[in-house]
């Protein structure tokens, strides 16, 4: 089971920041959280990952509550582009595993 | 950096016939690579994970000798579907999972997938 929430489906103008809430609540002390976009019918795409201190990359910005129990990824200047389904995951990183994904949140960028 | 390919980008077989999916990761060497499949408006399914030189290890519930897959080299893995059969139409999606250095956790980078259908 997948060990993150996130909303369904978020709207955002284009040009603005979006911002897409995930909470992992039950994240344990190893184990990073990663950001990961699919594009529809299209491989998904890494975005960023964190551990507890908030990451910033050309694509986005990730902002991890001292608690670790939840985090917003941020992309900054909202593009039509941008709309994707977003996956929020957390896994050990340093783990074999493969990704877990839930249903994420569909982000529609509106013109 | 971190490109990963698969080829074919789409294949149309008829039932009973086999079809070999290929996952290369370009310019980067992966000892571990992965299987996924997603059926349409779900999400991606972890089916097996690959790694080089060994057998892959199979999720529960994915049928290893219908999903043969092969991990040759530090950049190549296969997917085989033997005897495919119409439920086995799906969108495959490998990925390759890529050591950044000392102290970085793992990324995985996925191709961009391969659109299966079986008539």
């Amino acid at each position: 089971d997948a060990k993150t929430t996130q909303p369904p489906s978020m709207d955002c103008a284009e040009g603005r920041a979006a911002n897409l809430p995930c909470n992992h609540s039950t994240i344990s002390g190893n184990e990073y959280v990663y950001w990961y976009r699919q594009i529809h019918s299209q491989g998904p795409q890494y975005i960023i990952h964190g551990l507890k201190n908030n990451e910033t990359n050309e694509m986005a910005s990730l902002i991890i509550t001292e608690d670790r129990k939840s985090s917003t990824l941020i992309l900054p200047h909202a593009t039509l582009r941008d709309t994707a389904v977003y996956y929020c995951i957390v896994k050990s990183g340093g783990g074999a595993d493969g990704l877990t994904f839930g249903k994420g949140t569909h982000l529609i960028i509106q013109p | 950096g971190a490109v990963v390919s698969q080829h074919p980008s789409r294949v149309i077989c008829k039932s009973g016939t086999s079809v070999k999916i290929e996952c290369r990761s370009l310019d980067f060497q992966a000892t571990t690579m992965f299987w996924y499949r997603q059926f349409p408006k779900k999400s991606l399914m972890l089916m097996a994970t690959s790694n080089e030189g060994s057998k892959a290890t199979y999720e529960q519930g994915v049928e290893k000798d219908k999903f043969l897959i092969n991990h040759a080299s530090l950049t190549l893995s296969t997917l085989t579907v033997t005897s495919a059969h119409p439920e086995d139409s799906s969108f495959y999606i490998c990925s390759a999972r890529a050591n950044l250095g000392s102290g970085r956790a793992y990324e995985q980078y996925f191709g961009p997938g391969t659109r299966l259908t079986v008539t």
